[in-house]
C-alpha cells in the first residue's frame, strides 16, 4: 500500500474526446509527477508539480495539461485524444521534488482510445 | 541509444536461484531509483541510491558512479519475485524528469 490512489482504473473512449485521470497523493507530498507507460516499454515523463505549479515538462503535446491542487491531489487532462493515447498512466508522489527521495506511485489508470 | 539501458530483457530462474539485473545510463545523475511492477501496473519502489550499497531482505543493490552502473539482486528467489524490474535514473537539473529503462521481466519458477 502506497498511499497513493488514481481513478479511474480503467477508461474506454473515443478518438477526438477528453478525459480527466485522478490522483491523490500521500499527504504531505507536495510533488507529484505523471507518466505514460506504453505496452512492453518503460514509463516516459510527462509533467511534474511542485507546489501546484508546474515543474517540468517531459516530450508531450500541449493537450496534456495537468492541475495540482492543496488538498494533495492532482489531475491530469487529455484533450483531443488519439489511438496513440492508450497506454497505462501512472502518478507518482514524493517529498523532494528532485526525486531524490523514495517514490510512491499509485497502481495506474489503463486508458484505451478506440 | 537510450539514457538507460537494462539487461537481461527476459530473465528465467528456478526457485532458490541467485539473480542479477543490470542497468547502464549514460548521463552524469543524483540519484537511481530500482522499481518493481507486477502485473497490473502498480509499481513499488525498492530502492533510491546515490552510491554504494542497499540491502532489504533478499534484495541487495549497488551503484558504481564512475562507471555509470548499477546492479540488482535477488537472493534465494522464490515465485513472488516475478515482475517487472525497472530501473529509473534522475540527471536533475532544473527539469526534474526521471528516465526509465524498458524493464527486466523476471519469472521465477517453482
Amino acid at each position: 500500500e502506497t498511499g497513493v490512489t488514481q481513478s479511474p482504473t480503467h477508461l474506454i473512449k473515443t478518438r477526438g474526446q477528453q478525459v480527466t485521470l485522478r490522483c491523490s497523493s500521500q499527504s504531505g507530498h507536495n510533488t507529484v509527477s505523471w507518466y505514460q507507460q506504453a505496452l512492453g516499454q518503460g514509463p516516459q515523463f510527462i509533467f511534474q508539480y511542485y507546489r501546484e505549479e508546474e515543474n517540468g515538462r517531459g516530450n508531450f503535446p500541449p493537450r496534456f495539461s495537468g492541475l495540482q491542487f492543496p488538498n494533495y491531489s492532482s489531475e491530469l487532462n487529455v484533450n483531443a485524444l488519439e489511438l496513440d493515447d492508450s497506454a497505462l498512466y501512472l502518478c507518482a508522489s514524493s517529498l523532494d521534488r528532485a526525486h531524490n527521495e523514495k517514490l510512491f506511485f499509485g497502481s495506474g489508470t489503463q486508458l484505451s482510445v478506440l | 541509444k537510450n539514457e538507460v539501458e537494462q539487461s537481461p530483457q527476459n530473465l528465467t530462474a528456478q526457485e532458490g536461484e541467485f539473480i542479477t539485473i543490470n542497468c547502464s545510463y549514460s548521463v552524469g545523475i543524483s540519484a537511481l531509483h530500482w522499481l518493481q511492477q507486477h502485473p497490473g501496473g502498480g509499481i513499488v519502489s525498492l530502492f533510491m541510491l546515490s552510491s554504494g550499497k542497499k540491502k532489504h531482505g533478499r534484495l541487495i543493490a549497488t551503484i558504481n558512479i564512475q562507471e555509470k552502473h548499477s546492479s540488482l539482486h535477488i537472493t534465494a528467489s522464490h515465485p513472488r519475485d516475478s515482475a517487472v524490474y525497472i530501473c529509473a535514473v534522475n540527471s536533475g537539473g532544473s527539469n526534474y524528469k526521471l528516465t526509465f529503462g524498458k524493464g527486466t521481466l523476471l519469472t521465477v519458477n517453482p
